[in-house]
């Protein structure tokens, strides 16, 4: 079952603007990670965020974490026309004592287009 | 370094018959789990292997096996195949649980 939700589901923005994504979840996690897809192809890993981390930056991306609210924001700065894909949340739930169970579990993404 | 290969990338298949689907993970990492993606469901977890060894597996019927070998290499096979079987297969890799999980573009099935 699904644990992550995105929202929105689809995002249309023009090239330059700011991009913001958001997740939700249920359980407690070990980790979130977010990934880009392109068309159906693989997924591109783009950044992970440990629980005990509440913000973290890779080039023109920054990501939030709230573990108290249960969720998590992907910003995408000065977005470009190959920014345009699918992205989405994968939370890493935790046993009770805080290991990782093994497992990813997929909110169903943003489908982001921008505009040239 | 190379990253994730799946082979093959695309495959058709008749109701009935059975397939395999290999994955070779990024060089050092011991860690493998396969997830199947589809419009209506998404993307779901199946299995998740570490020194060839299932530690986890998902909520999939007993027609979806896999296995891995000695080398980190892994394998998914499924039986006796549905329609509602169509759908990228993704094979992640990893140092182990709780680090990044990097994917390989997927193997396209298409069960007639």
């Amino acid at each position: 079952s699904q644990q992550g939700e995105e929202d929105p589901q689809a995002l249309s923005i023009q090239e330059g603007e700011n991009a913001t994504m958001n997740c939700s979840y249920k359980t407690s996690i070990n980790n979130l990670q977010w990934y880009r897809q392109n068309s159906g192809r693989g997924l591109v890993h783009l950044i992970l965020i440990r629980s005990n981390e509440r913000e973290k930056h890779s080039g023109r991306l920054r990501v939030t974490l709230d573990t108290s609210k249960k969720s998590s924001s992907l910003l995408i700065t000065a977005s470009r026309a190959a920014d345009t894909a699918s992205y989405f949340c994968a939370t890493d739930p935790s046993f009770s004592y805080g290991g990782s169970q093994g497992n990813l579990i997929f909110g169903k993404g943003t489908k982001l287009s921008v505009k040239p | 370094k190379a990253g994730v290969t799946q082979t093959p990338r695309y495959l058709i298949k008749t109701r009935g018959q059975q397939v395999t689907l290999s994955c070779s993970p990024i060089s050092g990492h011991r860690s493998v789990s396969w997830y199947q993606q589809t419009p209506g469901q998404g993307l779901q977890f199946l299995f998740e292997y570490f020194s060839e060894t299932q530690r986890n597996k998902g909520n999939f019927p007993g027609r979806f096996s896999g296995r891995q070998f000695s080398n980190s290499r892994s394998e998914m096979n499924v039986s006796t195949l549905e329609l509602g079987d169509s759908a990228l297969y993704l094979c992640a890799s990893s140092f182990g649980r709780g680090t990044e999980a990097f994917f390989g573009q997927g193997t396209r099935l298409t069960v007639v």
